[in-house]
């Protein structure tokens, strides 16, 4: 079957930095993407990863090891507006996005 | 930006009742898509239209019916709503090779 796993929730604190794993389970595989979810909102695309290793935006980075099917998503100097969900998603053999539960983190002062 | 926009944004409706959810793109996105999330869960995929005059069921069994007659509009329709309808409806459009998806503020829907 397909399936994506992530935690649950996680606290950090303004200022820090914080890992959000990922790891996936999908027929086939072609990327792994990242969203951003504020509650009550939609979600909004964050990065997207083909090939391993890191790719950089910002303060935000995503990291893709295809052969351990695992991502995280590394945020940086964190801000009170990043409090949100974050989502985790497999783009598996027919270009479906098969995502994960999200993670929210709450981020205080 | 995206430029995709749902209606209404929050419906409180009773059970039997017809409803549309109706979705539209202004980037002329080929693929569009209809996900349910209930709070603190994952997007789930309920129908998917990759051009118009081309729908297909998501994984998610849905008693809901599709149309896709223009490229930039996507209505979700329920013949009889249930308490069990209840939930965020979230539609979302990409395009071509492209699969980045670039989503609706999203329907808030009440059966009671």
């Amino acid at each position: 079957g397909q399936n994506i796993d992530q935690p649950t929730e996680m606290t950090a604190t303004e200022g820090a930095i914080v890992q959000i794993n990922c790891t996936y389970q999908t027929s086939g595989f072609n990327g792994l993407f990242w969203y951003q979810q504020h509650a009550g909102e939609a979600p909004t695309f964050l990065s997207y990863n083909v090939l391993d290793g890191l790719e950089e935006k910002g303060r935000f980075s995503s990291f893709l090891s295809r052969s351990k099917g695992y991502s995280y998503l590394l945020l940086k100097e964190l801000q009170m507006k990043d409090s949100a969900s974050y989502l985790c998603a497999g783009l598996d053999s027919n270009y479906q996005l098969i995502w994960g539960a999200g993670t929210k983190l709450i981020i205080k002062p | 930006e995206a430029d995709i926009y749902q209606t209404p944004r929050y419906l409180v409706i009773g059970t039997g009742k017809k409803i549309t959810l109706e979705c539209s793109q202004t980037m002329g996105h080929d693929k569009m898509y209809w996900y349910q999330q209930d709070p603190g869960m994952e997007l789930h995929l309920i129908h998917y239209s990759y051009g118009v005059n081309s729908t297909e069921k998501g994984d998610l069994s849905s008693e809901s019916t599709v149309s896709r007659i223009r490229t930039e509009h996507f209505p979700l329709t329920l013949e009889s709503a249930r308490p069990s309808h209840t939930s965020q409806y979230l539609c979302a459009s990409s395009e071509g090779d492209r699969h980045e998806q670039f989503f609706g503020p999203g329907t808030r829907l009440t059966v009671l």
